[in-house]
């Protein structure tokens, strides 16, 4: 079975900290790795999706990496601005099966401080 | 573009009562997926639906059923609720039925608060 874990579960920074966020994975046979964003009471808004053919993925100040034979991932954020302050949740799907549900991890409640 | 739309928004029952969730996905998208995030988790899979046909369903009890209409739109029950099934559902969207190909796209989520 699956397991995602993400730590620590909460985060506070300094506005203008470059931070990494972590995920760990217990399958390596995943088929892609997705990094999701949720403010408080919403939904999720997907942030970066990694193949697991590929090794990282970029989105303006964020970048996303994958160590697949590891079962890791890491979330950059650069230079980080109070409005970044929310949950980030990693999720992973397995490599085989039409049905193919996302596993997700608790998520890592980040607060940037102004 | 409209995204994935969830209706209500909040939600209260008390136990033993019946709930009914609504989804309506992207424009164009046939697929639908629902999950349950209870507080300090992350979400867990329930269902996907797509062409009307259950094509998954999650480690849930019977209490919980869907359904997909021909507007692809969706309704998902929960029966005889019990304080546990206090939670935010998340319904999200897909344009095929190969949740590894196609992106999901998540909606607000109805949150249920079962007293």
């Amino acid at each position: 079975k699956q397991e995602v874990t993400q730590i620590p579960a909460a985060l506070s920074v300094p506005e203008g900290e470059n931070l990494v966020l972590n995920c760990s994975f217990t399958d390596s046979a995943i088929y892609n790795l997705q990094w999701f964003r949720q403010d408080p009471g919403k939904g999720l808004t997907s942030l970066l999706l990694i193949q697991s053919s590929q090794r990282e993925q970029t989105s303006g100040r964020l970048n996303a990496s994958l160590d697949k034979s590891s079962g890791r991932s890491t979330l950059y954020i650069a230079a980080s601005q109070p409005g970044d302050s929310a949950t980030y949740l990693c999720a992973v799907r397995r490599e085989t099966g039409a049905n193919s549900k996302l596993t997700f991890g608790k998520g890592i409640t980040l607060s940037v401080r102004p | 573009d409209a995204g994935v739309t969830q209706s209500p928004t909040h939600l209260i029952k008390t136990r033993g009562q019946h709930v009914t969730l609504r989804c309506s996905p992207i424009s164009g998208h046939k697929s639908v997926s629902w999950y349950q995030q209870v507080l300090g988790q992350g979400p867990q899979f329930i269902f996907q639906y797509y062409e009307k046909e259950e094509r998954g369903r999650g480690n849930f009890p019977d209490r919980f059923s869907a359904r997909q209409f021909p507007n692809y739109s969706s309704e998902l029950n929960v029966n005889a609720l019990l304080l546990g099934d206090s939670a935010l559902y998340l319904c999200a969207s897909s344009l095929g039925p190969h949740l590894a190909k196609n992106i999901q796209y998540f909606g607000a989520g109805t949150r249920l608060s079962v007293l």
